[in-house]
């Protein structure tokens, strides 16, 4: 089975460009989250959907980030306009329900120049 | 401030040796997960673990819960190069939540 898919696993873009990452769960899994990981602040929840609906969006870090889920197979995270210390990896994970062991995808690996 | 403190940091060890990994924190936590992370990939859980006390196994690997759900460890016997990667503790603060506080990980180098 495919596990979660994220897109692009690269991105480099210059400060004030808009960028969008893309994810797809494991087919059937109905909650996914966002992290963001840096060297720095480790992992962090950045935003929680259950059934597509945004659940906890405590973790997003200020206005130029947002996440949208319009269907059961695809999510985006959005930054506009970005800045250096946007730079990071960012996860896409997905669990069956709340409470079950959320997998992981392969990440984005972004750089803002 | 960071709830989950990792130890060490760094650890470079031969094939066939032991090696103990701490995760500690000041904060009570009703559940607690350990990942592996390898380079150019997402964490992958190992194990979760809810009770005070608790240990378990996965091979080579021990896992302990501190009494006070306080406070974890990771013991890997006769480590392998393929046990090498970054090591993440994560703490849930609440029963049944999916919100988990990752510590900054133990980056672990086995050597042939």
């Amino acid at each position: 089975d495919a596990g979660v898919i994220q897109s692009p696993r690269h991105e480099v873009t210059e400060m004030g460009q808009e960028v969008t990452l893309r994810c797809k769960p494991i087919s059937g899994h109905n909650s996914l989250f966002w992290y963001r990981q840096t060297m720095m602040r480790g992992l962090e929840l950045l935003i929680y959907f259950n059934n597509n609906v945004p659940i906890d969006d405590s973790g997003m870090p200020e206005d130029r980030f947002s996440a949208k889920m319009p269907n059961a197979s695809f999510s985006t995270l959005k930054i506009q306009p970005s800045e250096p210390r946007d730079s990071a990896v960012y996860f896409c994970a997905s669990s069956s329900s709340e409470n079950q062991p959320q997998h992981f995808g392969d990440g984005t690996r972004l750089s803002i120049l | 401030t960071q709830l989950l403190e990792q130890s060490p940091q760094f650890l470079s060890i031969q094939e066939g040796e032991n090696l103990t990994v701490y995760c500690n924190s000041s904060s009570v936590f009703s559940s607690l997960q350990w990942y592996r992370q390898e380079p150019g990939e997402g964490p992958v859980l190992l194990v979760t673990v809810v009770t005070g006390g608790e240990v378990k196994k996965l091979k080579r690997l021990t896992f302990q819960f501190g009494d006070a759900r306080k406070d974890s460890s990771l013991h890997i016997t006769a480590a392998q190069t393929g046990d090498t990667g970054l090591y993440l503790c994560a703490g849930a603060r609440g029963s049944g939540t999916y919100k988990y506080i990752f510590g900054t990980g133990t980056r672990l180098k086995v050597l042939a």
